[in-house]
């Protein structure tokens, strides 16, 4: 079945250090994939999405990159700020948005000043 | 862009009692929705699949006559806690997908039930 593996936390990073956070997938075909955002005491957010092979998909400085070589959608930033500190969810899901999305377990971020 | 929004947002409850909380997409129709459940500093669960007019589908281990499911329009799902007990605090989060929308799925902001 589908199935998401991300980095597991949590991960401190001083400001504006580089953010690396791994996420590789499992899936049949071309599934598309995502990576939500959460704040404390908050719902979900979508960050950013990549809908097929090479696709890069970025927003507010993060970037990821669909690699289906690697079954991978590592997200980045090159500069963090303190209020970049939430959990990120890597995701994935096939075809219509009438299927679930298979979630990854969740990094969490804390930035420091 | 699309927003879905849950009602409400926060609610205390004594144990035995029933919740209800209410999913609506507020400008645009969704057939399907889904309804998660997170645990403290954990991913989110997807718990049933609730698709308008027919009966919800559970996930295995999702007891369907503690979480009852309602869909009774293209725009809300309900999903009522019944005799809640306080393992049953969580964060209830939903999603509607709209069709066409290069498979985005919206979230709700989510609703933080804390039972005593």
């Amino acid at each position: 079945g589908n199935s998401v593996t991300q980095m597991e936390g949590p991960v401190t990073l001083s400001e504006e250090a580089f953010l690396t956070i791994n996420c590789t997938y499992t899936a049949t075909g071309y599934p598309s994939l995502f990576w939500y955002v959460q704040y404390p005491g908050e719902g979900l957010q979508l960050l950013l999405k990549a809908t097929k092979a090479d696709d890069k998909g970025s927003n507010k400085g993060f970037e990821a990159t669909y690699r289906k070589e690697t079954t991978s959608f590592h997200l980045e930033k090159g500069s963090v700020q303190v209020s970049d500190s939430a959990v990120y969810f890597c995701a994935l899901f096939h075809l219509s948005g009438n299927t679930p999305l298979v979630f990854g377990k969740g990094t969490r971020l804390s930035v420091i000043a | 862009g699309a927003v879905v929004s849950q009602h409400p947002s926060r609610v205390i409850c004594k144990s035995g009692t029933s919740v209800k909380i209410e999913c609506r997409s507020l400008d645009f129709q969704a057939t399907t929705m889904f309804w998660y459940r997170q645990f403290p500093k954990q991913s989110l669960m997807l718990m049933a699949t609730s698709n308008e007019g027919s009966k919800a589908t559970y996930e295995q281990g999702v007891e369907k006559d503690k979480f009852l499911i309602n869909h009774a329009s293209l725009t809300l799902s309900t999903l009522t806690v019944t005799s809640a007990h306080p393992e049953d605090s969580s964060f209830y989060i939903c999603s509607a997908g709209r069709s066409g929308r290069n498979n985005e799925q919206f979230f709700g902001p989510g609703t933080r039930l804390t039972v005593l």
